[in-house]
């Protein structure tokens, strides 16, 4: 358990669909990150939170909106996705933006796919 | 283009042998360089990192190992055990404190007891 709780953990959706995945962290970190990982391809930088402010966004397109409503709550809103979009999410925290990769911590991930 | 590479997707070792892995980056701009371990259902764990003003970084059972002019590093895990079993990801950044990772994706090792 490393204090980072992502829900769902499994989630099928149509293109049409909306859905959204949350992440909560329970280490009184101040950063908090999405990752995506397809399929035989690396751990991708999406998003980073900074105290509530989104300072990184890794060009990803607009059907992926992200939410932060307060340092130890993350969403991923999704809205219009295409098979290509089937992944899995992670999210992490870390103490702040400037920790650095050793302090991150991640969740277990939702295995998302796009039907 | 990937700028990190694991060119093993995986590794079988028997246990108390040493355990290897490689990984190769492409940009000269990386700097700090660290190494993550993931079991199944779980998300990765920070493992060890290692700076570029070093060459080697030790902890417990487990050294890093960087060749900057090769553009290379190595983790390696002696004695390996049972437990050791795992995907480890090898990431890299352009700073010490940067957020911005760049993966690899990642070698399964299995530790046969």
């Amino acid at each position: 358990e490393t204090g980072v709780t992502q829900t769902p953990r499994h989630l099928v959706m149509g293109m049409t669909n909306k859905k959204s995945l949350k992440c909560e962290q329970h280490l009184g970190h101040n950063a908090m990150y999405w990752y995506k990982q397809s399929a035989k391809k690396p751990l991708e930088l999406m998003f980073v939170y900074n105290f509530k402010e989104q300072t990184e966004n890794n060009s990803v397109p607009s059907r992926f909106s992200p939410e932060c409503p307060n340092s130890s709550h993350l969403f991923l809103h999704l809205h219009t996705l295409q098979p290509e979009d089937s992944a899995l999410y992670l999210c992490a925290s870390s103490q702040d933006s400037a920790s650095g990769g050793a302090g991150q911590y991640f969740g277990a991930g939702t295995r998302l796919s796009v039907l | 283009d990937q700028q990190v590479k694991q060119n093993s997707p995986s590794l079988s070792v028997q246990e108390g042998r040493i355990s290897i892995l490689n990984c190769d980056y492409t940009n000269s701009m990386f700097d700090y360089f660290l190494w993550y371990k993931k079991y199944p259902a779980e998300g990765p764990t920070f493992l060890i990192s290692i700076s570029s003003i070093k060459d080697k970084n030790e902890d417990g059972r487990f050294t890093v190992f960087l060749n900057k002019s090769a553009k290379h590093l190595s983790l390696h895990i002696v004695p390996s055990q049972p437990g050791d079993s795992a995907v480890y990801f090898c990431a890299a950044s352009a700073k010490t404190g940067a957020n911005n990772l760049f993966f690899g994706t990642g070698t399964r090792l299995t530790v046969i007891p």
